[in-house]
């Protein structure tokens, strides 16, 4: 079975500042890991993923990810946010099984707000 | 390509009354997700198909909902009869076939029932 869980339900940072959003998981197999951004009334889109190829991910919009075995880990960065970042971000575990892959199981979701 | 399509957009509807979310998955994805989010309880997966069949609908929450997946171009969701718990977004979904392709998502159905 597979969880994610997100630290911190709401993140405010400025204009400019670094963005760190945090995910850790738990997984009984070796983890595909996402994160998706959600704008206000819309649907889900893709940022970044970890397919056990690099374990450090970069994503759109400047966005990376770093995956970290022996933490549990994939925190996503961005190096300066911008106005445009506010939005909502989850991060999600998925699995392969004997017959093919299951669903994605999602973290709770982390609001952030950019202060200007 | 036309992406996850789903209709109804937004639908509101009276309590008891049956609901019908429809899906077109993108062409050549063999697996396809329906989703419900809410406030309370977040993304919730609550059934999958892969080449069109159910693999697990244990996050169906009651016997008041059903899906179905008759071809690869169109699933639907079922509430019978609606209640005003059901009130949330239901997302539609589709990946190729590993664990490690994308899984991308439509734009959702508004659903409230009064």
């Amino acid at each position: 079975a597979q969880s994610v869980t997100q630290l911190g339900s709401h993140v405010s940072v400025s204009e400019g500042a670094l963005v760190l959003l945090r995910c850790n998981y738990s997984s009984s197999v070796p983890p595909y890991l996402f994160w998706y951004v959600q704008y206000p009334n819309q649907g889900l889109q893709l940022l970044l993923k970890y397919t056990s190829a690099a374990t450090l991910v970069k994503g759109i919009n400047g966005f990376e990810a770093e995956f970290k075995k022996s933490e549990t880990s994939f925190h996503l960065t961005k190096p300066s946010a911008h106005m445009s970042d506010a939005a909502e971000y989850f991060c999600a575990v998925r699995a392969a099984t004997r017959g093919g892959a299951d669903g994605l199981t999602f973290g709770k979701g982390t609001h952030l707000i950019i202060q200007p | 390509d036309a992406g996850v399509i789903q209709s109804p957009r937004h639908e509101v509807t009276e309590m008891g009354q049956e609901v019908t979310l429809r899906c077109k998955p993108i062409s050549g994805h063999d697996y396809l997700f329906w989703y419900r989010q809410t406030m309370m309880r977040g993304l919730e997966l609550l059934i999958y198909f892969n080449n069109n069949v159910p693999i697990d609908d244990s996050g169906m929450p009651e016997d008041r909902f059903s899906a179905k997946m008759p071809n690869a171009s169109f699933s639907t969701l079922k509430i019978q009869p609606s209640e005003p718990r059901d009130s949330a977004v239901y997302f539609c979904a589709s990946s190729p076939g590993t664990a490690g392709n994308t899984i991308y998502f439509g734009e959702g159905s508004w659903l409230t029932v009064v």
